[in-house]
């Protein structure tokens, strides 16, 4: 079974700029995570989908904004970037019935860098 | 609100038990999570346990739970250099598969 994906890998944007990651989860699950780490701040949770509905979202100012598509695949959005976006962006995948584990599974990242 | 705390740096010999420890605030917590990462990789999950149990045991790793302390631990048996990474101790906290990360811990495995 293929793994969580996410495209691009490396950006380089210019402050001010908007900015789109994808992530494709693991075939059969359908639950999103989207993390921001960086190595002031460490991991940061931004925001959870499921079944294309945000359940849950994490503290972090509104130009940071995703949506989930009905296959599953999540996009996540930054809007007038600034220096301190610059960051790994990691997004995970989750079965998530009720009553499983939830274990969390994460792709390889975007690294985004803000000039 | 929620927290979770780890020590930053452990140094052990090639064939040694790496022991990585773990504190966290929430009460409520239902899961607890060890993941791996490499340079320039993503986070590798290692294992889990669930917070009525004390101690789970998977191959080369023991995570030990000490729920009344929220104190969680995980060993590795003959650490070998391949395991040396960043480990993050995780809270299933906040719901809905939101985890709240430790700052990681480094482990240098050095012949």
């Amino acid at each position: 079974k293929a793994g969580v994906t996410q495209t691009p890998r490396y950006l380089i944007k210019t402050r001010g700029q908007q900015v789109t990651l994808s992530c494709s989860p693991i075939s059969g699950h359908r639950s999103v995570s989207w993390y921001q780490q960086t190595p002031g701040q460490g991991l940061q949770f931004l925001f959870e989908y499921f079944s294309e509905t945000q359940r849950n979202k994490g503290n972090f100012p509104g130009r940071f904004s995703g949506r989930q598509f009905s296959n599953s695949r999540s996009e996540m959005n930054v809007s007038t970037l600034e220096l301190g976006d610059s960051a790994l962006y990691l997004c995970a995948s989750s079965f998530s019935p009720a009553g499983a584990t939830n274990e969390q599974f994460f792709g390889p990242g975007t690294r985004l860098t803000v000039l | 609100g929620e927290d979770v705390e780890q020590s930053l740096f452990l140094s052990v010999r090639e064939g040694d038990s790496s022991v990585i420890n773990c504190t966290y605030t929430d009460s409520s917590s239902t899961y607890l999570y060890w993941y791996k990462q490499e340079p320039g990789a993503g986070l590798q999950l290692l294992t889990y346990i669930f917070s009525n149990m004390d101690m789970k045991q998977d191959q080369r790793l023991t995570v030990l739970l000490n729920k009344k302390d929220k104190h969680l631990s995980l060993r590795i048996a003959d650490t070998q250099t391949g395991d040396s990474a960043i480990y993050f101790c995780a809270d299933l906290s906040g719901g809905y598969n939101k985890l709240i990360f430790g700052a990681g811990t480094r482990l240098a495995v050095h012949p």
